[in-house]
Formats: C-alpha cells, structure tokens, sequence
C-alpha cells in the first residue's frame, strides 16, 4: 500500500506571495491533517479535515486555510506569505471516523518552505 | 488542554545499549492515547509505538516498549539494543478522544529529544 505523498518536497517562496501545497492519504483514508514544524515552535496542528469538512482547526490566521477532495486528497493554502511561515509542512493520513478509537496517524515527508 | 513536556533535549546512547526516552502528560480527559514518533534527518515522522489511556498492559513493538506510568502522567519510551540508525529526533505526542466519542486527528506533540547513538 502506498503511504502518504506531498508535493512539492521543496518550495522557497517571496513574501506576499500565496502559496499551494498537497497532500495525498494513504488509500482508503478518509482524514488528514495538517501540521507546522518550525525550530521555535515545534510541532502545531494547524487544521484536519475528514469527509471534505473540515472538523478541528488550531490557532492560525486566517491566511491558513485548506480543503478536502471528494477522493480525500488534500489541499493547505497560505496566502500573504510572512518570514515566519517558513517550516516543514506535514500532512498526517488515518482512517479517522471511529467513534473513541485511537489510531495512528502517517506522516507524509513533508514539504519545506522556505519565505525569503 | 493537553499538554506533552519531553524534557531531555539530547541524549547519548552507546551501541547495543538501552536507553529510555522521558515524556510526561497533562490533560483532563480520561480516554486518550500517547504516541511516539521517530524524525529522521529527512523530516518524515515516523509512528514508532502506541499506548491507550485503558490499556492495562504496556505497549511493546520490537525493541521499542512503552513503560506507562498513568498516575505520574508519563509514557517513557524504551529503546533496547540501540543501533546507529536509531540517531534521529524523538517526539512523544497525545490525542485524546472527545466528549461523545469521537476521536479527531489533532495530535499534541512535546519539543522531541535528539538520539545520537555512538559506536
């Protein structure tokens, strides 16, 4: 089975520029998630969609936002790029769905992107 | 909230040796699950071992075990017979389930400690 994909692998952007990044679950899974990695604050959940809606969200601006495909494929857009929005950008794959179960998320390789 | 604190930035590990990875929990929700997730070089995460908030026993994959210690709040990761490739960031991280059941996919992570596993 194939595991999670993102594309691109590498992106370096101006600022104020928006920018597009994708996500493609492992087959058969319905939710993913979106996360930030930056060396000052870590790991931060920036939103997860599951059936096209989105249903948890974090403590982002408004320029991130994202959406679902009707074949669970995943899109995150920012737009207005700052600095500070360089990171590596993860998007996590799983059944999601269960009522009270816990499982495990995928992690795709990341995109990095880099703002100058 | 939920909370993860890792509190070992770095740690240093001989070959063949084991070593024990700290990772304590906050939060007041009673059915939740803790996750620990190995990051390569390369960036990618990935899921090493999972242990739920019920489980009576401790979680255990190869020669990664989960000791969980659910009245201090800690699930320590144990690394048995160490090789160089295990060198990479650590990262403890939970979820819990909500109110009603539903489990969404947000995943609280801790600041990850860095192996580096000598010869």
């Amino acid at each position: 089975k194939a595991g999670v994909t993102q594309t691109p692998r590498y992106l370096i952007k101006t600022r104020g520029q928006q920018v597009t990044l994708s996500c493609s679950p492992i087959s058969g899974h319905r939710s993913v998630s979106w996360y930030q990695q930056t060396p000052g604050q870590g790991l931060q959940f920036l939103f997860e969609y599951f059936s096209e809606t989105q249903r948890n969200k974090g403590n982002f601006p408004g320029r991130f936002s994202g959406r679902q495909f009707s074949n669970s494929r995943s899109e995150m857009n920012v737009s207005t790029l700052e600095l500070g929005d360089s990171a590596l950008y993860l998007c996590a794959s799983s059944p999601g769905g269960l009522a009270g179960a816990h499982y495990e998320q995928y992690f795709g390789p990341g995109t990095r992107l880099t703002v100058t | 909230a939920q909370k993860i604190t890792q509190t070992q930035p770095g740690m240093f590990v001989q070959e063949k040796e084991a070593v024990t990875l700290d990772c304590t929990y906050d939060t007041s929700d009673q059915s939740y699950g803790l996750f620990w997730y190995k990051q390569p070089s390369s960036g990618e995460m990935i899921f090493l071992i999972y242990q739920g908030s019920y489980d009576e026993q401790n979680a255990t994959e190869g020669r990664y075990s989960l000791n969980f210690q659910k009245a201090r709040k800690s699930a320590n990761l144990v690394i048995s017979a160490s090789q160089l490739g295990d060198s990479a960031m650590y990262f403890c991280a939970m979820r819990v389930s909500h109110a009603g059941g539903t489990s969404y996919g947000k995943l609280t992570f801790g600041q990850g400690t860095i192996l580096t596993v000598h010869p």
